[in-house]
């Protein structure tokens, strides 16, 4: 079992729709949550990075956090055609310095 | 102006050759990673050197070896390229901090690709 699992997709949605992203791991220990978004052919960009549990909001994303289920989520709202790419999520334990990634979620928005 | 860049960004060589590839990053931060990225866009950890030390080594073949010659630079040196080293390379990098509840993220280069024919 992987650490960290997360479905490849692909996700195809359209345009103006909330978009739900989700990963599961499995060690207790994980305390540092990311999500981090690749466009083709460019590195991981990170999005979102939450220490712990809990909810953090920056514009149109929102990352939750649920450590007693070890359930880690991003919601796009009014999702954009700018918006399509590779999600990736990613935790580690204390430090954040050994990063366990997802497999990446690939989503299209669809104009 | 690039903060993490990599060089070269494609490299296609022939199997049995050796390869370098060059990571600088103009953030300030004191640790430094390489990660592998598979054909499947699978994201792992090979190295990580904090202030020109080792302190993540994962179970990467001896046919890799990283090297710091400061804190802005992070080489990799690969001997007897596979073809299951076909892969995008990614660097990336970070601050440590004291305290490990504010540690910070890791900012990613945009990877260089690997073909060994």
């Amino acid at each position: 079992q992987k650490e960290v699992e997360q479905d490849p997709g692909p996700l195809s949605v359209p345009e103006g729709a909330i978009v739900s992203l989700n990963c599961t791991y499995s060690n207790s220990a994980f305390q540092y949550f990311m999500w981090y978004r690749q466009y083709s052919r460019k590195g991981p960009e990170l999005l979102m990075y939450t220490y712990s549990s809990g909810n953090k909001e920056d514009g149109r994303f929102t990352a939750q956090v649920d450590k007693s289920s070890k359930y880690i989520s991003l919601f796009i709202r009014d999702s954009q055609p700018s918006d399509s790419a590779t999600y990736l999520c990613a935790t580690s334990g204390q430090g954040a310095q050994k990063l366990v990634f997802g497999q990446g979620t690939r989503l299209t928005i669809n104009p | 102006d690039t903060a993490v860049s990599q060089t070269p960004k494609y490299l296609v060589t022939q199997m049995g050759n050796d390869k370098s590839i060059k990571c600088e990053q103009n953030l300030g931060h004191d640790t430094m990673y390489w990660y592998k990225q598979d054909s499947k866009k699978f994201l792992k950890i090979m190295f990580s050197y904090n202030n020109k030390e080792l302190i993540i080594n994962e179970t990467v073949p001896n046919r890799f070896s990283p090297k710091s010659p400061d804190k802005a630079h992070l080489n990799l040196h690969i001997n007897s390229l596979e073809l299951g080293d076909s892969a995008v390379y990614f660097c990336a990098s970070s601050q440590s901090r004291p305290d490990p509840r504010s540690s910070q993220p890791q900012h990613f280069g945009d990877g260089t690709r690997l073909s060994i024919l």
